[in-house]
Order: structure tokens, then C-alpha cells, then sequence
């Protein structure tokens, strides 16, 4: 198994420029999560999803949006990027709902 | 709301000293608690978890961890730190779909 893949490891972006991050995971887990990771801040959760077509809000989700069509796949959509989404951003999965286990490698986005 | 919290931003310690990373939960009942660890430019490595019944947690990588309801705490330990521990722990709890992390702390293996 992968595990939990994300794609690209890094992204530098304009003010107003749109990108997705890929998040993919070979585990079958119904639950992903995507959390930003800022420093000092702990890890704060933007969007999850309980298994294909199902989706909510975290704690952070105002800028971004997502979708999960598939149970593999679940992509965070950034439509115009501000300077305030420079962070470091970690999907997550697991089988067990709230108990995150296996977090992918992240992708650091810097905004200019 | 449950939540967590690390006291320490910055621990520094020798190769081969003992190791305690502090965890303070804030929850009525007792909680589900989590360990991480994360290296430089890596994920969060899940270490241990905590759910009922005996209250020192084996982990992964020579750690253990200790619940204790009395002091609403939840700390990390290692007898021995190797220069390859040197990353930042986060303590965490579930909370409704989501888990909430501590802010972290981050550990420095003096040679």
C-alpha cells in the first residue's frame, strides 16, 4: 500500500490564482480529512468527508472547497488564492471516524 | 469542547536522557487520546493511542505514554532519546468528525 499520497510537495502561487491539491489513499477508508498546518497553530481541520459524494466543513473551510467522488480521491480546491493560505496542508485518513491514523506528506503553498 | 493542550513550545535534552512531553486534556468524560510525532518536512507518524483500560500506553519507536484522570493528563515519555527523535510532538483528542491538536512540541536532541 501507498498510503495516503499528496501531489505536488510544493507550490508557490499568485494572489488570485486558483491550483487543487491532490489527495489520494489505497486503503479504502471512508473518511479523509484535510487539514492546514500553521506555525505554532497545530494542525486545523478545513474540510472532511465520510465516505464518496459526502462532505462538511471543519473549523476552517472559508477559501477552499472540495469534492470526493471516488472513496480514493479527494482533492481541496483553492478558487482565489490569498496571501492568508500560505501553509502547509496535510490530507488524513482512516477507518475509524475521528481517529486519524495515516496523514500524507503534505504540500507547502506559498501565496504572493 | 474537548481540547488539549502542550505547555511546552521547546524542549531540549541530551542524547540519551530521559524524555517528558507534558499533554493536558480538557474533557468530562474520559477521553480517546493521541500521540504524534512529525519530522522535519514529513507527516504526523501516529505514535500511540489511548482509549480505556490500562493506563500506560505502549507506541511505536520506545514510547510510552500515561494517562492520568487525576491530573487530566496524558504524558509522553521515553527512557533513552536518540538524536533521530529530534521533531515535533503533538498531543490530540477527537472531537465530533475532526481531531484537535495540541499546538505542538518541539524536541532538540543535544550530541
Amino acid at each position: 500500500n501507498a498510503g495516503v499520497t499528496q501531489t505536488p510537495k510544493f507550490r508557490i502561487l499568485k494572489i488570485g490564482q486558483s491550483m487543487t491539491l491532490q489527495c489520494t489513499q489505497d486503503m479504502n477508508h471512508n473518511y479523509m480529512y484535510w487539514y492546514r498546518q500553521d506555525p505554532g497553530m497545530g494542525l486545523k481541520l478545513i474540510y472532511y468527508s465520510v465516505g464518496a459524494g459526502i462532505t462538511d466543513k471543519g473549523e476552517v473551510p472559508n477559501g477552499y472547497n472540495v469534492s470526493r467522488s471516488t472513496t480514493e480521491d479527494f482533492p481541496l480546491r483553492l478558487e482565489l488564492a490569498a496571501p492568508s493560505q500560505t501553509s502547509v496542508y496535510f490530507c488524513a485518513s482512516t477507518e475509524n471516524r475521528g481517529r486519524l491514523e495515516y496523514f500524507g506528506p503534505g504540500t507547502r503553498l506559498t501565496v504572493t | 469542547a474537548q481540547s488539549v493542550t502542550q505547555p511546552d513550545i521547546h524542549i531540549t535534552v541530551s542524547e540519551g536522557a530521559s524524555l517528558e512531553l507534558r499533554c493536558n486534556y480538557s474533557y468530562g468524560a474520559t477521553p480517546y487520546l493521541f500521540w504524534y510525532v512529525q519530522s522535519p518536512g514529513q507527516g504526523l507518524q501516529l505514535l500511540l493511542k489511548y482509549f480505556s483500560g490500562d493506563t500506560l500506553v505502549q507506541g511505536i519507536k520506545g514510547f510510552e505514554a500515561e494517562f492520568k484522570r487525576s491530573q487530566s493528563s496524558f504524558n509522553l515519555r521515553k527512557p533513552s532519546v536518540h538524536w533521530s527523535d529530534a521533531a515535533e510532538y503533538f498531543c490530540a483528542v477527537p472531537f465530533n468528525n475532526d481531531m484537535r491538536f495540541g499546538a505542538g512540541t518541539r524536541l532538540t536532541v543535544k550530541p
